[in-house]
């Protein structure tokens, strides 16, 4: 079965310092990876995912994360934070439960709250 | 084009009762899974609904239930509420394995 591991539970940082949020996943079959957000009482918003190709993915509000098959990790960073990027992150898999490839499940990390401090 | 809908956004039940959650997936997207949040659990898989059919099941009681019509929409359904249900519950609409688009969620409190 798929795990995702979030190393970090909390991340404070200054503004405009940069940012990495940790992600290790486990799989024994090629997975889809994604990065969303949390604002308080809100769902989840798509920051960026990985399905194939470059490595490096872009995402949203200047957010990039890397795909590293070897480690099976899925780093997400961004250079210079701003006070509104303070909010819960979430990684998550999706992993293929049929050879057709048509079925799905997503798992998700426990989250890391990013906060922001002046 | 529309988002995922979840209705209602809030929702105050006491002990015992029932409930019942809604879910509008993205036109055309035929798959609806179901998440329930909690600080200490996190997101937790609920199950999934293909073409009105429940294809996936998380590890939970049978008081959790769910069901999707012809048109895609779910709902999900929590008897004999417990204060432990108090969470938010998300829904995820999707093509396939490759995206995930969710709702603003279902903020339940158990009293």
């Amino acid at each position: 079965a798929q795990s995702v591991t979030q190393l970090d539970s909390q991340v404070p940082v200054f503004e405009e310092a940069p940012v990495e949020l940790r992600c290790n996943y486990s799989s024994s079959v090629s997975v889809y990876l994604f990065w969303y957000v949390q604002y308080p009482n809100q769902g989840l918003q798509l920051l960026l995912k990985y399905l194939s190709g470059s490595t490096l993915v872009k995402g949203i509000n200047g957010f990039e994360a890397e795909f590293n098959k070897s480690q099976t990790s899925f780093h997400l960073r961004k250079p210079s934070v701003h006070i509104s990027d303070t909010a819960e992150y979430f990684c998550a898999v999706s992993v293929s439960l049929s050879a057709g490839g048509s079925n799905y499940k997503l798992t998700f990390g426990k989250g890391t709250l990013l906060t922001v401090n002046p | 084009k529309a988002g995922v809908t979840q209705t209602p956004r809030y929702l105050i039940k006491t002990r015992g009762q029932q409930v019942t959650l809604s879910c509008s997936p993205i036109s055309g997207h035929r798959s609806v899974s179901w998440y329930q949040q909690t600080p200490g659990q996190g997101l937790q898989f609920l199950f999934e609904y293909f073409s009105e059919t429940q294809r996936n099941k998380g590890n939970f009681p049978g008081r959790f239930s769910g069901r999707q019509f012809s048109n895609s929409r779910s709902e999900m359904n929590v008897s004999t509420l417990e204060l432990g249900d108090s969470a938010l519950y998300l829904c995820a609409s999707s093509l396939g394995g490759n995206g995930y688009t969710f709702g603003s969620g279902t903020r339940l409190t158990v009293v």
